[in-house]
Formats: C-alpha cells, structure tokens, sequence
C-alpha cells in the first residue's frame, strides 16, 4: 500500500513556541493531504483540506492564522502550529489521497506527531 | 452536515465470542470506512465499502454496508486477544469534497 511519512513523531517545545510538522508521500504523488487533530481518547477532527499549489481549506473554528499549511509540492504538506500554548497539545495526524482511484477516496495516514506544549 | 454515530463506544469481550459493532450515518453517502488505531499510533486502513450491499471480510472481521437504511456493521467473530484496538468507521461527504467525518470509535477489549 501507499506510504505517507510524518515527522516528527513527537515533539515537546515552550509555550510561545512554533512548531512544523512534516508530511510526505512517498511513493505517490498526492495532490489533497489532510489534517486531523485527535485529543486523547476521542475521534479525528479534520482540520483542514491541504491542496498542492493553492490555499489550505480550512474547517469552521479552526483558525488559519494559528495552523498555516504549506502544500509546496505534491509529495509533500507541512503544518505549521504557530504561537503554541498547552491546548493547541494534541495528536495531529495527516492523510494523503491517492490519485487516479475514482470515486474512491482511500485515504492512507501518517504515523502520527504527539506534541505537548509546556 | 453529516454525523456518523458508533456503538458501543466500549466493549469489552471474552476471547472467543463474537460481538458486532454498529455505524449510522445521516446522510447520503455510499462511501464508508472502517479502520483500526492502536494506542498511540495511527489509523491502519481495515476495510473499504463503496457500495450497498457490500460485504467484506479480513480473518476474524466482517464490514458490511447497507445504504438505505446508512448502516454499517463491523463483525467480530471469536475475538482474540490481538483485536483489542480501537475501531474507528467514517464516512465520506459526496460533492467531491472528499473530507472524512470519523464517529467516535470503539475501544474493543478482548479478554483472556
């Protein structure tokens, strides 16, 4: 199946502190990624649509100035959490579409990033 | 907006029994996922159901979709210890937005 990388898989950082996160496709082209914040013991809330070359789609409530995403390239979106203060810690995870399927949307995930704020 | 509701959001078993787990949805989609997340990791894609009526089966689970009544069914069948994980179903919202919306998951406790 198709790979998607993440990095880091934790980080711990001060608050005030801005944090980016990496993700990749590694053996596909993705032109849509998405990001996914998960508090503990609850489901993934989609944060936002990353699209190659274009402006993130962002979902009600989550604040573009705060959670920038940067989709450069097609193998590769970041998520940057600007400004991080102890509840902005969470799991992010991000998801890659892979083309060419369809009416499919098989979404393959990252591993994960667990950051916690001081 | 699409809601996508799971039950039980607990369950715990004995090793060997069977249980089902339950995912409504509430609007239109022919489109429903099933997939697996251990503590700490990521999501692992389980199954992909992409029509009514569609029946799939991996080992010791069964998903099956019926879109009329937007119900989906996650079957367990003689639980073993190694399926304690939690379950997670999500949809997908048609018009091409291909967002996911994720229910709540159920945390499955297979007993010795």
């Amino acid at each position: 199946g198709a790979v998607v990388s993440q990095h880091p898989s934790r980080v711990i950082c001060k608050s005030g502190t801005s944090v980016k996160i990496e993700c990749r496709s590694l053996d596909f082209q993705a032109t849509t990624m998405f990001w996914y914040r998960q508090f503990p013991k609850q489901s993934l809330m989609l944060m936002a649509t990353s699209n190659e070359g274009s402006k993130a789609t962002y979902e009600q409530g989550v604040e573009k100035d705060k959670f920038l995403i940067n989709h450069a390239s097609l193998t590769l979106s970041t998520l940057t959490v600007t400004s991080a203060h102890p509840e902005d810690s969470s799991f992010y995870i991000c998801s890659a579409r892979v083309p060419g399927q369809g009416t499919k949307n098989i979404q393959y995930f990252g591993a994960g990033t667990r950051l916690s704020v001081l | 907006e699409l809601k996508v509701e799971q039950n039980p959001l607990f369950l715990s078993m004995q090793e060997g029994k069977n249980y089902t787990i339950y995912c409504n949805y509430s609007t239109t989609s022919d489109r429903l996922y099933w997939y697996r997340q251990d503590p700490g990791k990521s999501l692992e894609s389980l199954f992909v159901l992409l029509s009514n009526g569609a029946v799939k089966q991996e080992g010791r689970l069964m998903a099956s979709l019926d879109t009329k009544a937007r119900l989906s069914t996650l079957h367990i069948t003689a639980a073993v210890h190694d399926l304690s994980a939690t379950y997670f179903c999500a949809v997908d919202t048609q018009g091409g937005s291909e967002k996911l919306v994720f229910g709540k998951g159920t945390k499955l406790t297979v007993n010795p």
